[in-house]
């Protein structure tokens, strides 16, 4: 079976412009959340969407969106870009929103220059 | 809040070596723990996980923690380590409570970086 699969892998960007990364749950799986590494730290929580709709928010700023489809991929937007937003932005599936046990993806790599 | 501190950001260790990673954290409300492996370039994943039950948990590949809620700690352990588990290791709490019941949000560590040498 699939895991979770994203994408872009790598993709750079300069500030201001404008970000969108896909994400693909494990077949099955209704909950997506987005996740936040930065280099040599852990990931930090960004959203969390179950059965399509808003299920928790990170302290993030408000440049940051995502959204859920019916099929229950995903989308991260993230605008105006600034130099602190390059990161590894991951993206996990489970079943439920309640099981607490997350599937990660790679992950896709943003370079702000 | 709830918090996580890994107290060793680096633990070097020779083949063979048993290997302790520490992890200590923080909540006013019952906790969800997790361990999270991440192989260079890839994403994380499961180690093992203490929802309820039995305080000592284990993995496959032979690691173990176990939850102690008088230390507020779930330390990560394994008697003989391998060249194969060198890899950073994240620590990560969660609440049945959490905000509208949703556990996608994760609370991570900074991680532990494992170095196995030969």
């Amino acid at each position: 079976d699939a895991g979770v699969t994203q994408s872009p892998t790598h993709l750079i960007k300069t500030r201001g412009q404008h970000v969108t990364l896909r994400c693909s749950p494990i077949s099955g799986h209704k909950s997506v959340s987005w996740y936040q590494q930065v280099l040599g730290q852990g990931p930090q929580f960004i959203f969390q969407y179950y059965e399509k709709e808003e299920r928790g928010r990170g302290n993030f700023p408000d440049r940051f969106s995502a959204r859920q489809f019916p099929n229950y991929s995903s989308e991260l937007n993230v605008n105006a870009l600034l130099l602190g937003d390059s990161a590894l932005y991951l993206c996990a599936s489970s079943f439920g929103q309640r099981t607490g046990e997350l599937f990660f993806g790679e992950g896709s790599r943003l370079t702000v220059l | 809040a709830q918090s996580v501190t890994q107290l060793d950001s680096q633990v070097p260790v020779f083949e063979e070596a048993p290997v302790e990673l520490r992890c200590n954290y923080s909540s006013s409300v019952s906790v969800y723990l997790f361990w999270y492996v991440q192989y260079p370039n890839q994403g994380l994943q499961l180690l093992l996980k203490y929802l309820s039950g039995s305080t000592l948990v284990e993995s496959i590949n032979g690691f173990e923690a176990e939850f102690n809620k008088s230390q507020t700690s779930f330390h990560l352990r394994k008697p003989s380590v391998h060249i194969s588990d060198t890899a950073e290791y994240f620590c990560a709490v969660t609440s049945p409570f959490t905000y509208g019941g949703s556990q996608g949000n994760l609370i991570f560590g900074k991680g532990t970086k494992l170095s196995v040498k030969p």
